[in-house]
């Protein structure tokens, strides 16, 4: 087990709907990254979060948002779904600034969101 | 920019044969390369990372990676292959202070009894 839980597990939305999932880091971890698993593809990273503020984003638009607090959990949030936001979203902590060996990012099981 | 290719999407052995799972890169700099597999269902556990440290990097559950700069590969090996390996194994990397993941797109390992 790597530390880092996701809620919920599974949660189906209809095109338009707006959600949110959730993510608690491991423990000494001050980083948070998402990224959007399509199904039979490799995880896209969408945006990650240091000390409650965005530190990098991949190429997704503005309607996929962010939240970091100060506990280092962290929000995605997702606005008017489309049919392609279906995925698995992955959320990993790390601790930047630790040395070059140690900064590993730690995933949660992820939530499986279907958009119908 | 950095990219991760994967060789193949699927892979195929017998229990107690060896595994090779291709990975290439393309990179302007020394990239930080990762290995993580995925069991149904469930999230990415590291199994193995380079850094510069060594060229020949081991990981859980007996895998290891060679980094091979020339080729610009790190294929993963399992000297004897488990029921337990079967899962989707992803190569990935990431460039300079960079800590954005870029992931190949997977290779499933099926191990045959």
């Amino acid at each position: 087990e790597t530390g880092v839980t996701q809620s919920p597990t599974h949660l189906i939305k209809t095109r338009g709907q707006q959600v949110t999932l959730r993510c608690s880091s491991q423990s000494g971890h001050n980083t948070v990254s998402w990224y959007q698993q399509a199904l039979g593809q490799g995880p896209q990273f969408i945006f990650q979060y240091y000390r409650e503020e965005e530190n990098g984003r991949g190429n997704f638009p503005p309607r996929f948002s962010g939240l970091q607090f100060p506990n280092y959990s962290s929000e995605l949030n997702v606005n008017a779904l489309e049919l392609d936001d279906s995925a698995l979203y992955l959320c990993a902590s790390s601790h930047l600034g630790a040395s070059l060996a140690k900064n590993i990012q730690y995933f949660g099981a992820g939530t499986r969101l279907s958009v119908l | 920019a950095q990219s991760v290719t994967q060789l193949d999407s699927h892979v195929s052995v017998s229990e107690g044969t060896p595994v090779l799972l291709r990975c290439n890169y393309s990179s302007s700099y020394s990239p930080s390369l990762f290995w993580y597999v995925q069991h149904p269902n469930k999230g990415l556990q590291l199994l193995l990372k380079y850094t510069s440290a060594a060229t020949l990097v081991k990981g859980i559950n007996g895998f290891e990676a060679e980094f091979k700069k020339s080729e610009t590969s790190f294929h993963l090996t399992k000297p004897s292959a488990h029921m337990s390996d079967a899962a989707e194994y992803f190569c990935a990397g990431t460039q300079g202070g960079s800590e954005k993941l870029v992931f190949g797109k997977g290779t499933k390992l099926t191990v045959n009894p």
